[in-house]
């Protein structure tokens, strides 16, 4: 059992190149979100989706743009990147939660460490 | 604004003793409480939880604290051992179906000295 797989684990982007970090789950979640890790900052929120065919935006959405077309992949691509977006990005994924449960806890994979020159 | 604050970067215990992690938050419709543990070079994993309709979660080593009055929650580690030495995030959700919005706290790194 895998988890959450992201791909790759590190990359090195010149300004205004393009990317996209792919992620995998094997759980059957219906759930899957792309964050960020900045120093000082915390896990921040990009995109999100709830379902296959269906995306959102998080808190940072700027510069970054996702697609879900099947189930278990969470793709999030940079079109133009720039230095601001050197980070570590984590992949999530978790159950729907249901009125009245326990809220679930989020799987996370391992993490992509991108740098932006 | 930051929803959910851990005030403190970092914390050093020694091993065998008790650890207290801290937490705070403004936003009184987070309905969970959850706390995770990220160790370097890997993603953070779920560590535990504890409901907004209650005051105390406890699985094995570890207990979350939740005080509502307060606007405070806390996580104890008893004993700590050195393999808990990691960062830790707070993090509060408010959503009681389908889609729940989770704000996470910028995380306190404890070290649990041998």
């Amino acid at each position: 059992n895998a988890g959450v797989t992201q791909t790759p684990k590190f990359r090195v982007l010149k300004t205004g190149q393009s990317m996209t970090l792919l992620c995998a789950q094997d759980m059957n979640h219906e759930y899957m979100y792309w964050y960020r890790q900045d120093p000082g900052m915390g896990l921040r929120l990009i995109h999100y989706s709830v379902g296959e065919g269906t995306t959102a935006k998080g808190e940072v959405p700027d510069g970054y743009n996702v697609s879900r077309l099947k189930k278990q992949n969470f793709l999030l691509g940079l079109e133009s990147a720039a230095p601001s977006q050197t980070s570590v990005y984590f992949c999530a994924s978790s159950r729907r939660r249901s009125s009245g449960t326990d809220a679930y806890g989020y799987t996370f994979g391992s993490g992509t460490r991108l740098t932006v020159v | 604004d930051q929803q959910v604050k851990q005030n403190s970067p970092s914390l050093s215990v020694q091993e065998g003793r008790i650890s207290i992690l801290n937490c705070d938050y403004t936003n009184s419709m987070f309905d969970y409480f959850l706390w995770y543990k990220k160790y370097p070079a890997e993603g953070p994993t779920f560590l535990i939880s504890i409901s907004s309709i209650k005051d105390k979660n406890e699985d094995g080593r570890f207990t979350v604290f939740l005080n509502k009055s307060a606007k405070h929650l806390s996580l104890h580690i008893v004993p700590s051992q050195p393999g808990d030495s990691a960062v830790y995030f707070c993090a509060a959700s408010v959503g009681s179906g389908g889609y729940q919005k989770v704000t996470f706290g910028i995380g306190t790194k404890l070290q649990v000295i041998p």
